[in-house]
């Protein structure tokens, strides 16, 4: 059974640019988290999506990021215009259910905006 | 206020011995997970054990053990015979029952080095 993959697992973008990170969950798991890493920092929770529905996207910065997680294929997170503000680590998890237990974390998309 | 709070930024350990890495965590909530992941200097989140609010002992995996001290709101993770591999970033994370969202809250982490 396949982890948790996401690619590219480094992206570097000029500022200005569009981000486009994937994440294919595990088999079998319908919900998707996305958390970002900035350096030195603990990982942030951005967005929580289920297929075709985002349920909680109080992490997200309110203007360039969206997430998508369609019925068939990978989840997106998608920033448009990058600034280096933006370079950090990008963590996808996912899980089987809501259930108060373990999220399986991807290697993470290392995003670098020059 | 602070969901988990890690107050260790930076720990050593002479190898062979025990290090007991700090948590503390703030939840209303009687319902929540407590979990300790690794992360080397590779960058991966490598999941090492977790604590469920209702167990009655505390969670052990191997040479990982969780103090848990729910009057207390601590979750240390006791690491015993530390090894060179250990040298890693160590984050402790809550999930609580009722948050529809089910997010994880992070600590700030701990970085551990082993010391030959």
């Amino acid at each position: 059974n396949a982890g948790v993959m996401q690619n590219p697992r480094h992206l570097v973008r000029r500022r200005g640019q569009e981000a486009r990170l994937r994440c294919s969950p595990m088999k079998g798991h319908s919900h998707v988290y996305w958390y970002r890493q900035l350096p030195e920092e603990g990982l942030k929770f951005m967005v929580y999506l289920q297929k075709e529905n985002i349920i909680d996207e109080s992490g997200m910065p309110k203007e360039r990021f969206s997430a998508e997680f369609p019925k068939e294929g990978p989840s997106i997170l998608r920033i448009q215009q990058v600034v280096r503000g933006d370079s950090a680590a990008y963590f996808c998890a996912s899980s089987p259910g809501q259930k108060v237990g373990e999220q399986y974390f991807g290697p993470g998309t290392r995003l670098t905006v020059t | 206020a602070q969901k988990i709070t890690q107050t260790q930024p930076g720990m050593f350990v002479q190898e062979k011995e025990a290090v007991t890495l700090d948590c503390t965590y703030d939840t209303s909530d009687p319902s929540y997970g407590l979990f300790w992941y690794k992360q080397p200097s590779s960058g991966e989140m490598i999941f090492l054990i977790y604590q469920g609010s209702y167990d009655q002992q505390n969670a052990t995996e191997g040479r990982y053990s969780l103090n848990f001290q729910k009057a207390r709101k601590s979750a240390n993770l006791v690491i015993s015979a530390s090894q060179l591999g250990d040298s890693a970033m160590y984050f402790c994370a809550m999930r609580e029952g009722s948050n529809t969202g089910n997010q994880f809250y992070f600590g700030t982490g701990t970085s551990l080095t082993v010391i030959p």
